[in-house]
């Protein structure tokens, strides 16, 4: 799986959009990125992944560069409730396994 | 739905004991991982089982094993424990190891090792 870099921590304002960058520069044509995040205590929840293309859910935006080597989760308005470590996660589908690193710690604040 | 359950969600145990946790798949995910979590880092992959076989292993010692049952629960066993084994043990679940929609993660069992 290729390695991923993510600032250690990240503040935004409540109501605001949060933009959490990530640069998986060595990432393969056939990896996928996906984002997590986990709460204290809790395991960690999927949020969102792509390909190519930028993805939106219900949840966040992907927005994923042309030459795929970085990308941006976006939380079009934080809330207290999305503090949490988000994690950026490149692995090809069908992996056995995916690598976490230390991710970035999302504080909100009102 | 229930989501991944996990048992225990905590426990204590003493140097050089063994511990077997238990991991309960959402409904009708086959594929069942295991992470362990240490304080302050990201979770770090130790196997993964799909139909009941072993299709990945992350850098664990052999002290950690596990198995995946007829009906796609699965156990982690570690024995000879060392101090370093305490942090959070995750498990995750999906429909299906090729195509990958993404994990479902229980809560977690804490363990300690004092």
């Amino acid at each position: 799986d290729a390695k991923t870099t993510q600032p250690p921590s990240m503040d935004c304002a409540e109501g605001r959009a949060a933009n959490l960058p990530c640069n998986h520069s060595t990432i393969s044509g056939n990896e996928y990125v996906y984002w997590y995040r986990q709460i204290h205590s809790q395991g960690p929840q999927y949020i969102i992944h792509g390909l190519k293309n930028n993805e939106t859910n219900e949840m966040a935006s992907l927005i994923i560069t042309e030459d795929r080597k970085s990308s941006t989760l976006i939380l079009p308005h934080a809330t207290l409730r999305d503090t949490a470590v988000y994690y950026c996660i490149v692995r090809v589908a069908g992996a056995g396994k995916s690598t976490f690193g230390d991710g970035t710690t999302l504080t909100v604040k009102p | 739905d229930a989501g991944v359950t996990q048992s225990p969600t905590h426990l204590i145990k003493t140097r050089g004991q063994q511990v077997t946790l238990r991991c309960s798949p959402i409904s009708g995910h086959k594929s069942v991982s295991w992470y362990q979590q240490v304080l302050g880092q990201g979770p770090q992959f130790i196997f993964q089982y799909y139909e009941k076989e072993e299709r990945g292993r992350g850098n664990f010692p052999d002290r950690f094993s596990a198995r995946q049952f007829p009906n796609y629960s699965s156990e982690l066993n570690v024995n000879a424990l060392l101090l370093g084994d305490s942090a959070l043990y995750l498990c995750a679940s999906s429909f299906s190891r090729g195509l990958w929609l993404g994990y479902t993660f229980g809560s977690g069992t804490r363990l300690t090792v004092v």
